[in-house]
């Protein structure tokens, strides 16, 4: 089964359009974070945002907020005035402790991905 | 530059040749990470390091596949016998503790013909 799941493969929007990338996961930990990184075309991912599983609030930095919500499993992200420049693909991602993870690993569990489009 | 780093950032190789790529963490991580990408995909979980100690190799694609990090600084990637189902880019990450931010390198491309 999958365990993080993006349905949304591609969004396009034009410039200035807010946008929500929706983040769906699954674990039986209790104890476990979300992450979101953005992969622009050169390929690094970079970090954006750690959430660990106790605390719901809901975060904003700057143009960028997240809303946790444990009752309907998402990590939904959302770009404000959107911009040329966060066209990249957004990945979201689980980290489990190792008992839930499977085998000790410490390993992240990204999504598929999300494509945003920003068109001027 | 503090990041993580990757060596070479793009590989060119024939079917069948082996190839080593190189990681070196953020300087004070004792977790190292490695990560293969498919296009379309988000990254895999291979392996990862405790200082030089591997903790996990269970999902290591194949026994082609091997990793070390000899004294818990950078560490290596191989793989023998290359087969075309190799192409892809190899991501290195590291972190400071189990479950913390993980940062990522630029990434290995890997070309197998």
């Amino acid at each position: 089964a999958q365990k993080v799941t993006q349905a949304q493969t591609e969004i396009s929007v034009v410039e200035k359009e807010d946008v929500t990338l929706d983040c769906v996961y699954e674990t039986r930990d209790t104890t476990y974070y979300l992450f979101w990184y953005k992969q622009p075309p050169s390929g690094e991912l970079v970090f954006l945002i750690r959430r660990n599983s106790f605390d719901e609030q809901n975060e904003i930095s700057g143009r960028y907020s997240w809303n946790f919500q444990k009752s309907t499993s998402s990590f939904n992200f959302t770009i404000t005035a959107s911009q040329v420049v966060d066209s990249a693909v957004y990945f979201c991602a689980l980290s489990e402790s190792p008992l839930y993870s499977g085998g000790g690993a410490d390993g992240l569990t990204f999504g598929k991905g999300t494509h945003l489009i920003i068109q001027p | 530059d503090t990041g993580v780093s990757q060596d070479p950032r793009h590989k060119i190789t024939k079917r069948g040749q082996n190839v080593t790529f190189r990681c070196d963490p953020i300087s004070e991580h004792n977790r190292l990470y490695w990560y293969r990408q498919t296009l379309g995909q988000g990254p895999e979980f291979l392996t990862y390091f405790q200082n030089e100690a591997q903790l996990e190799k269970s999902r290591l694609l194949s026994d082609r596949f091997s990793a070390e990090r000899p004294k818990g600084s950078f560490s290596t990637l191989e793989i023998q016998r290359t087969e075309q189902g190799d192409s892809a880019m190899y991501l290195c990450a590291s972190s400071l503790r189990m479950q913390e931010t993980q940062y990522f390198g630029p990434g290995t491309r890997l070309l197998v013909l």
